[in-house]
């Protein structure tokens, strides 16, 4: 069965504090993997698609990476303004997209 | 402003009492999508169009209904809500779903209370 699965549930820092968010996934043939910023009340936000292995994309304090069987949201010297729910989506070889159930992500200053 | 609209924004409403949620996008993207976003369930899709006419189920599907009549709209239709649909529901939209599926954008939600 096609699965994602994102940890930490939620993840607090101080404002500098560098770390990464966890997206892990089992499909049957990989045709992108997506990540999105959500803030409260609002629809998720596109940050980033990964299409194989070892790809890896930059936006600002973000940089996303892929493995076969995971993917890592690292965020460098976070800001409070970085503070969201990131979720992390998968297309899969039938054309649906997999969400994770995110990692909110609260930045203290 | 290239945009995903759905309207009402919140709807609070009484079991039974049929109601549509409105969603139009402005981007001429082929394929459209609706979300349900439960606490700690995540996003999970009730149902897609691949463009107009054809629609199919996602994940979700149960207790709702979609027609896709024009390129721009995606209605969504809750024919008799129930308790169990109160939820946060999004629209989104995409160029296409191709060889690659492109990046999907959101509407802002409706945020239904079914009483």
């Amino acid at each position: 069965e096609d699965q994602v699965t994102q940890s930490p549930e939620a993840l607090r820092l101080q404002e500098g504090e560098s770390s990464s968010l966890n997206c892990s996934y089992t499909v049957s043939g990989l045709r992108g993997l997506f990540w999105y910023r959500q803030d409260p009340g609002k629809g998720p936000e596109f940050l980033f698609t990964l299409y194989s292995a070892g790809e890896e994309k930059e936006k600002e304090r973000l940089k996303a990476t892929l493995t076969k069987k995971e993917s890592f949201l690292h965020i460098t010297a976070p800001k409070p303004e970085d503070s969201a729910t990131y979720l992390c989506a998968v297309h899969s070889s039938n054309y649906q997209l997999i969400w994770g159930a995110g990692t909110k992500l609260i930045i203290k200053p | 402003e290239a945009q995903v609209t759905q309207n009402p924004r919140y709807l609070i409403t009484v079991t039974g009492k049929k109601l549509t949620v409105t969603c139009s996008q402005n981007m001429n993207h082929e394929y459209m999508s609706w979300y349900r976003q439960d606490p700690g369930l995540g996003l999970r899709q009730i149902y897609y169009s691949m463009n107009v006419e054809v629609t199919d189920k996602g994940d979700v599907p149960e207790g709702y209904k979609v027609s896709r009549k024009e390129k721009r709209n995606f209605p969504l239709i809750l024919e008799s809500p129930s308790p169990n649909q109160t939820s946060l529901y999004f629209c989104a939209s995409s160029l296409s779903i191709g060889r690659r599926q492109e990046t999907q954008y959101f509407g802002p939600g409706t945020r239904l209370l079914v009483l």
